[in-house]
């Protein structure tokens, strides 16, 4: 099974702020891992496909990088409505796995 | 408009047995891999299982493989999950998700899930 780590658990950041999560890989997942949005009492939303690939709807003050077994999710300007738990995904191989979720607080 | 409405959870005892459904509209069923995820309170999201776009593949996380079942019903767009032999270690919020293709896909559209406790 492929372990996927995040870094860090938690963040408090000020609104315009930059962040910046990674997710490490205990294996290569190549460019198959994906970053979810999930805001309290909501279900996960789709944010970037594929390491790198923006969705639809989904603001351009978030993109992803990385291949192989390192990857980091930036949001360049912080909102309020951003404030949630991040989570990396990985459907390289059976079974298909989670990191353990990055919480993003607002100040 | 993609929506995927879950239905079914609730309160079962240990040992017992639930039936989750997830209805679709919005895409075309048929042609889309159909996924189970759980999320236990305050941890981190768990593939459960998935079902190919035919139904003719079927795929089950190791902690549950043998208990639960995954099908659909393409005429209802609907998918099913049944589950038996429940452990207090199945509580969880379920929530559908679609993927395009069985591999490398993202889950690209959820549900809002249905909670599923399991206690005597």
């Amino acid at each position: 099974e492929i372990v996927l780590t995040q870094s860090p658990d938690f963040q408090s950041v000020t609104p315009k702020e930059k962040v910046t999560i990674t997710c490490r890989a205990s294996q290569s997942v190549g460019s198959s891992l994906h970053w979810y949005q999930q805001k309290p009492d909501q279900s996960p939303k789709l944010l970037i496909k594929y390491a790198s690939q923006s969705i639809s709807g989904v603001p351009s003050r978030f993109s992803g990088s990385g291949s192989v077994t390192d990857f980091t999710l930036t949001i360049n300007g912080l909102e309020a409505e951003d404030a949630a738990a991040y989570y990396c995904h990985q459907s390289s191989s059976l079974p298909w796995t989670f990191g353990q979720g990055t919480k993003v607080e607002i100040k | 408009e993609v929506q995927l409405l879950e239905s079914g959870g609730g309160l079962v005892q240990p040992g017992g047995s639930l039936r989750l459904s997830c209805a679709a509209s919005g895409f075309t069923f048929r042609t889309y891999a159909m996924t189970w995820v759980r999320q236990a309170p305050g941890k981190r999201l768990e593939w459960v299982s998935t079902i190919s776009g035919v139904g003719g593949s079927t795929y089950y996380a190791d902690s549950v493989k043998g208990r639960f079942t995954i099908s659909r019903d393409n005429s209802k767009d609907t998918l099913y999950l049944q589950m038996n032999s429940l452990r207090a270690g199945d509580t969880a919020v379920y929530y559908c998700a679609s993927k395009i293709g069985v591999y490398g896909d993202p889950f690209d559209h959820w549900g809002q899930g249905t909670l599923v406790t399991v206690s005597s």
